[in-house]
């Protein structure tokens, strides 16, 4: 089975700084790994997927994560982030074999004027 | 650009009906799943429709949830007989049969049970 932690339930951080925000997996299999946001009453919308290949993978709205095999990350980050950033973050791991998503239990990024 | 929509966006019910969930989902897709994230909590995968069957599901998926595809269009999700512990919101997912594309939801449906 596979396991998904988000390490930090929220994030506040003003505008126009840099932000990371951290994801860990477990599984003993080989994964694709996904960011996706939610903004306030909308669905979840993908910003970036690992698949294979290069480790450092960019997305939608300057987001971009690093896969690090190793410690098992999949960090997300953006180097200047702007007050519509604010919304909820999930990392969600799928199994090659698989087609369902196991997700994290969400950051909520705040970016504050 | 293409998106999977569902119906109703609130519905409340009181403890023991019937409920129905319907979604569209991207006309091209033939993968179908239905998640939900219970209000404080992860989104929880609970099951995955191909060809005409269920080809994934979770433990939450038990005999009180169903899934069909009536036409070659809508995608529904049915709670025979709710529980308070179904208050949550319903996403509607699609994706291809590439196994490595992602899913894309749908807004949601929020499930209010009294």
């Amino acid at each position: 089975a596979q396991s998904v932690t988000q390490l930090d339930s929220q994030v506040p951080v003003f505008e126009e700084a840099p932000v990371e925000l951290r994801c860990n997996y477990s599984s003993s299999v080989s994964v694709y790994l996904f960011w996706y946001v939610q903004y306030p009453n909308q669905g979840l919308q993908l910003l970036l997927k690992y698949l294979s290949g290069s480790t450092l993978v960019k997305g939608i709205n300057g987001f971009e994560a690093e896969f690090n095999k190793s410690q098992t990350s999949f960090h997300l980050r953006k180097p200047s982030v702007h007050i519509s950033d604010t919304a909820e973050y999930f990392c969600a791991v799928r199994r090659y074999t698989a087609r369902q998503l196991t997700f994290g239990s969400g950051t909520q990024l705040t970016v504050l004027p | 650009e293409p998106e999977v929509t569902q119906t109703p966006s609130h519905q409340v019910t009181q403890m023991g009906q019937e409920v129905i969930l319907r979604c569209v989902p991207i006309s091209n897709h033939l993968y179908f799943y239905w998640y939900r994230q219970i209000l404080g909590q992860k989104v929880e995968f609970l099951v995955s429709f191909y060809n005409n069957e269920i080809s994934e599901k979770s433990e939450i998926f038990d005999d009180q949830f169903s899934v069909e595809r009536p036409d070659g269009s809508n995608f529904t999700l049915k709670i025979r007989s709710t529980k308070l512990e179904d208050s949550a919101m319903y996403f509607c997912a699609s994706s291809t049969d590439r196994g490595y594309e992602e899913l894309f939801f749908g807004e949601g449906s929020r499930l209010t049970v009294l």
